[in-house]
């Protein structure tokens, strides 16, 4: 079955500007996960969202948010861009009790 | 607060060579992970562990986990150029969303 999708892969945005990332989870898979990655912090969660509502949110600012539809794809959103926000963000998804799968991930990049 | 440290950072070995990455985690949790992830790439899952004493093995490395002494170690055997990557160990919550990833050590495996 096809894997994790998120669009777009790379993106170019400038201070101040906002940002839209998708992710299409694997079918069957309700819970998506974001995570920014970055070469000074890692990998850090950003938040989970599962049957449309959130579960669990990392320790960012309010400038980022996400969102879940109905039929499990997943947004997140960047408000306010910081040349700090420039990182690769991945979106992984699972079944209840699986493995997260990750998806190719979105690289942004904040002038 | 869970934190999961992996230890070394950065390993640079031979081809032929056997060798162990560490992944020290603070609190007690249901599964371990590994990934892997080549340069510009997204992650790759490797290994997941559920139980204490559980022992993966796959192809030149091997992840096994210790839940007492809250340690996992993935042992590369007889190491080839292509294992050259970063692996990140991975500890879930115990609400089971949220993963914590180490540090990661980026492998390297000279001819």
């Amino acid at each position: 079955k096809a894997g994790v999708t998120q669009t777009p892969r790379y993106l170019i945005k400038t201070r101040g500007q906002q940002v839209t990332l998708s992710c299409s989870p694997i079918s069957g898979h309700r819970s998506v996960s974001w995570y920014q990655q970055t070469p000074g912090q890692g990998l850090q969660f950003l938040f989970e969202y599962f049957s449309e509502t959130q579960r669990n949110k990392g320790n960012f600012p309010g400038r980022f948010s996400g969102r879940q539809f109905s039929n499990s794809r997943s947004e997140m959103n960047v408000s306010t861009l910081e040349l700090g926000d420039s990182a690769l963000y991945l979106c992984a998804t699972r079944t209840a009790q699986e493995t997260q799968y990750f998806g190719p991930g979105t690289r942004l990049l904040v002038l | 607060e869970l934190k999961v440290e992996q230890n070394p950072l950065f390993l640079s070995m031979q081809e032929g060579k056997n060798y162990t990455i560490y992944c020290n985690y603070s609190t007690t949790s249901d599964r371990l992970y590994w990934y892997r992830q080549d340069p510009g790439k997204s992650l790759e899952s490797l290994f997941v562990l559920l139980s204490n004493g559980a022992v993966k093995q796959e192809g030149r490395l091997m992840a096994s986990l210790d839940t007492k002494a809250r340690l996992s170690t993935l042992h590369i055997t007889a190491a080839v150029h292509d294992l050259s990557a970063t692996y990140f160990c991975a500890v879930v919550n115990n609400a089971g969303n949220m993963l914590t990833f180490g540090g990661g050590t980026r492998l390297m495996v000279k001819p």
